[in-house]
């Protein structure tokens, strides 16, 4: 179990440009979330995916955001146009998704400065 | 909605004193509560956990009780340590299908030697 990892770990853009975060989660856990936190905030859901299904969105996922799971493995969030007001950290979770455990595992996150 | 609220930081202790973090929550049901630690430039880490009424999550000396009657899972130590200098996180799994994690603003914490 190596944890679930993020990259870029750090992301400086200019405001307008894309990018593209990647999340991989923990080996065999079927659930991966995407949260945004912002300075002196908690965590916010973003999106949720159960394998390759994207299942659930927040309205805080505006129409320049999209995520995928292709084959239920790794994702990318990806934000096109960047805005100064998307600074922020970027944390993706994992969980094994059984009735057993609902406990949310978390990248490092990926922390996104728009200038 | 589902909400969490905690009390506002940050929160100074000396070494060995007993810490108290407080967190209600509003939610329909049952939810799954949640202690995530942060320490300085890394990720969110488990702590410890509750599922259902009257359960006591703990670890490494942390621990917190699930009331149904107070709404209220607050975090307690007793005798606190300076490496326990981070920010804590109170949060509840929503009920519905896809179990996202509602959070609290955070509470820092910094113990002082």
């Amino acid at each position: 179990d190596t944890g679930v990892s993020q990259n870029p770990r750090h992301k400086i853009t200019k405001r307008g440009q894309n990018v593209t975060f990647r999340c991989d989660p923990i080996s065999e856990h079927n659930r991966l979330y995407w949260y945004r936190q912002t300075l002196g905030q908690g965590p916010e859901f973003l999106t949720y995916f159960q394998n390759e299904a994207q299942l659930e969105k927040s309205r805080l996922l505006s129409d320049r955001f999209s995520a995928e799971r292709p084959k239920g493995s790794f994702s990318t969030l990806e934000i096109q146009r960047t805005e100064q007001g998307d600074s922020a950290m970027y944390l993706c979770a994992s969980s094994p998704g059984t009735m057993e455990s609902d406990t949310q595992y978390f990248g490092p996150g990926t922390r996104l400065t728009v200038l | 909605g589902n909400s969490v609220t905690q009390m506002e930081g940050p929160v100074t202790l000396s070494e060995e004193a007993f810490l108290t973090i407080n967190c209600t929550y509003t939610a329909t049901g049952y939810p799954s509560l949640f202690w995530y630690v942060q320490y300085p430039g890394e990720g969110l880490q488990l702590l410890l956990k509750a599922t259902k009424a009257d359960d006591k999550g703990s670890n490494k000396g942390f621990e917190a009780t699930y009331r149904k009657e107070t709404t209220s899972f607050h975090l307690e130590k007793g005798s606190v340590q300076v490496s326990d200098s981070a920010v804590y996180f109170c949060a509840l799994s929503d009920l519905g299908r896809f179990q996202k994690l509602v959070f609290g603003t955070g509470t820092r914490l910094l113990v002082s030697p």
